[in-house]
């Protein structure tokens, strides 16, 4: 199973950009860079993926290194309303594909 | 468009027991996904089912079982209740088609299960 790995936490002041990164050195041809967050006391919500170029929408934007072994999350100008656990996940577009969250980057913003 | 709810929010219950917790899916999607998460760590795939039937399973026992209705509404049942099976029970869903699944999972608030 595809691994990813994180750092434990991370901070950052309101209003400047934040680099989450994430290194996935198993990383298979087919597996997409996924990103999900938790805010406190909610589920899991969506933010961005990707699979070999980097992405941008709304929330955020993705980086993926040209080995695809390691990618980062870009938030522009981080909010406390971005504080909250972001998770790096590896998932293959099949059906029957598990999808393995880690430990994941708890993000403090301070105001 | 609704999005994914669960109920019941919060449920408490002894060892032994049995426990089945419920989720709808988000209007039009086939596929729902069932995680545990522990205090302090991140979900744990306990299962998946696709048009009602099981489609992949993460390292959890038997006891833990579901089902997934023609409305694609789904149920998580865990039988003979550990100690350690207290955790927040999350499930989420997505479209697939064509032998793809969809690239994002929608979850719901999740269970709050505690077992004394």
């Amino acid at each position: 199973d595809a691994k990813t790995t994180q750092p434990n936490s991370m901070e950052s002041n309101e209003e400047e950009p934040v680099h989450l990164p994430c290194n996935h050195s198993t990383i298979s041809g087919t597996d997409y860079i996924h990103w999900y967050r938790q805010l406190p006391s909610q589920g899991p919500e969506y933010v961005i993926h990707g699979l070999t170029s980097n992405v941008n929408n709304r929330m955020a934007s993705l980086a993926i290194a040209e080995d695809r072994k390691s990618s980062t999350l870009i938030l522009h100008r981080a909010t406390l309303r971005d504080a909250a656990v972001y998770y790096c996940i590896l998932r293959a577009v099949v059906i029957r594909n598990k999808f393995y969250f880690g430990s994941g980057t708890k993000l403090n913003v301070k105001p | 468009e609704t999005g994914v709810t669960q109920s019941p929010t919060h449920l408490i219950k002894t060892r032994g027991q049995q426990v089945t917790l419920r989720c709808s899916s988000q209007s039009g999607h086939n596929t729902v996904s069932w995680y545990q998460q522990a205090l302090g760590q991140g979900p744990q795939f306990i299962f998946q089912y696709y048009r009602e039937e099981e489609n992949g399973r993460g390292n959890f026992p038997p006891r833990f079982s579901g089902l997934q209705f023609p409305n694609y509404s789904s149920e998580l049942n865990v039988n003979a209740l550990e100690l350690d099976d207290s955790a927040l029970y999350l499930c989420a869903s997505s479209l697939a088609y064509g032998g793809r699944e969809g690239e994002t999972q929608y979850f719901g608030p999740g269970t709050r299960l505690l077992v004394l």
